[in-house]
């Protein structure tokens, strides 16, 4: 099962806003408008951030936002803070048998 | 407020079944619509995951762990279980139990996670 594709990386100052990618296959990605992502601080578990492609769930700040297109899905941390620094990991449905697959994840280093 | 707690040991012999289970309070696990899954983590590595199950038992494996993997649930209890036999060091990792969200196909609940070495 392949993993969808993430930068290992993006940095930025605080206040600016930075973009993650996540790249699919029409078997997951690009097929269904079921991509999440997810925040990963060192030690903790996983939070949901965005499901479905652009839905905020409560309690997430609206600087978080999510795109598709095609088979490239994105997000994006505006007015960066220095408590966004984690990792970050999208998800979508996949056709496969696993039901989900995920990303390789991404670092956002706060400079 | 839903949550999801991992129980089992952390030390697992290579070659022997990793056994897990995860208990789920504040919340019913017989909900239509709703999938109970775990997903592991590597140290330093993302996340992959490993399978899922419905409260009716319908289950969803990872391709690269079918053969070794299965998922159980036992809605009395309210838990949901994990064995994966033949193990190697690779298995070693954090293993997380979490809700697949309602009609949608997102983690919304997560438990702490816990760290399960493979080792002699």
């Amino acid at each position: 099962q392949s993993a969808l594709t993430q930068p290992a990386s993006v940095s930025g100052s605080p206040g600016q806003s930075i973009t993650i990618s996540c790249t699919g296959t029409s078997s997951d990605v690009s097929g269904y408008n079921y991509v999440s992502w997810y925040q990963q601080h060192p030690g903790k578990a996983p939070r949901l951030m965005i499901s479905d492609v652009s839905n905020r769930p409560s309690g997430v700040s609206n600087r978080f936002s999510g795109f598709k297109s095609g088979n490239t899905a994105s997000l994006t941390i505006s007015g960066l803070q220095a408590e966004d620094e984690a990792d970050y990991y999208c998800s979508s449905y996949t056709t496969t048998s696993a039901l989900v697959v995920f990303g390789g994840g991404t670092k956002v280093i706060v400079l | 407020q839903l949550q999801l707690q991992e129980s089992g040991p952390g030390l697992v012999k290579p070659s022997e079944t990793l056994s897990l289970t995860c208990t789920v309070s504040g919340g019913s696990i017989s909900r239509s619509g709703f999938y109970w899954g775990w997903i592991r983590q590597p140290p330093g590595k993302g996340l992959e995951s490993v399978g899922l199950i419905s409260y009716t038992g319908k289950t969803y494996y990872n391709p690269s762990l079918q053969s070794r993997v299965t998922i159980s649930v036992d809605t009395s209890k309210k838990q949901f279980s994990l064995k994966l036999n033949s193990v190697t060091a690779a298995d070693t990792a954090v293993y997380y139990c979490a809700r697949l969200g309602g009609n949608s196909v997102h983690f919304d609940s997560w438990g702490q996670g816990t760290l399960v070495v493979v080792s002699s």
